[in-house]
């Protein structure tokens, strides 16, 4: 099936400092990337669409000032966390996918904000 | 409304025994997913399903497009398979809704 790498799978940062997640389709070309959150104890949020060349489209509440997301080329997603803070501590996932087509979900990164 | 629903939220079975968990949703849906998550917090995705039924190895998942349901079965089931399941469906726009999630804890 295809792959999906997140990077990094763990980080600690400071409070204040920004951290940057990286979301790669390893074997295909996706015009389609999800972002997720997963606070613990609780389901995966969507967080974000990112259509390659677009502008991602964020859900209700949550900050695009804040989570950056750049889709810029068909394997590869990035997701900034700017200014973290120890709330934004969480497991955040990405799923590319091709269109209509299925979606293939990355391992996760652990984000740690100090 | 949008939901999904899964049944058991905890599960905890013998080595060997069969497992079934449960996911229900409220709206008609072009895909469903079933997901396995491990104490690490990394995502395995097990099987995409629009009609039917699938299987690999001893997971086995069926789907019921008018009854709006989905099964994840666990044969022989074995510690290695304690997790977090997750049943995700997709509806118009691609992006994913996620159940709860169903922890099983398979016990030597």
């Amino acid at each position: 099936g295809a792959v999906v790498s997140q990077h990094p799978s763990r980080v600690i940062c400071k409070s204040g400092t920004s951290v940057k997640i990286e979301c790669r389709s390893l074997d295909f070309q996706a015009t389609t990337m999800f972002w997720y959150r997963q606070f613990p104890k609780q389901s995966l949020m969507l967080m974000a669409t990112s259509n390659e060349g677009s502008k991602a489209t964020y859900e209700q509440g949550v900050e695009k000032d804040k989570f950056l997301i750049n889709h810029a080329s068909l394997t590869l997603s990035t997701l900034t966390v700017t200014s973290a803070h120890p709330e934004d501590s969480s497991f955040y996932i990405c799923s590319a996918g091709q269109g209509s087509y299925e979606q293939y979900f990355g391992p996760g990164t652990r984000l740690t904000v100090t | 409304k949008n939901e999904v629903e899964q049944s058991p939220q905890n599960l905890t079975a013998q080595e060997g025994e069969f497992i079934t968990i449960n996911c229900s949703y409220s709206v008609g849906i072009s895909a469903l997913h079933w997901l396995q998550q491990h104490p690490g917090g990394g995502i395995v995705s097990l099987f995409m399903l629009s009609s039917g039924k699938k299987k690999h190895g001893r997971l086995i998942a069926t789907i019921n497009i008018q009854e709006k349901h989905s099964s994840l079965h666990i044969t022989a089931s074995h510690p290695r398979d304690s997790a977090v399941y997750i049943c995700a469906v997709r509806w118009a726009g691609n992006q994913f809704y996620f159940g709860t999630g169903t922890s099983l804890t398979v016990i030597p």
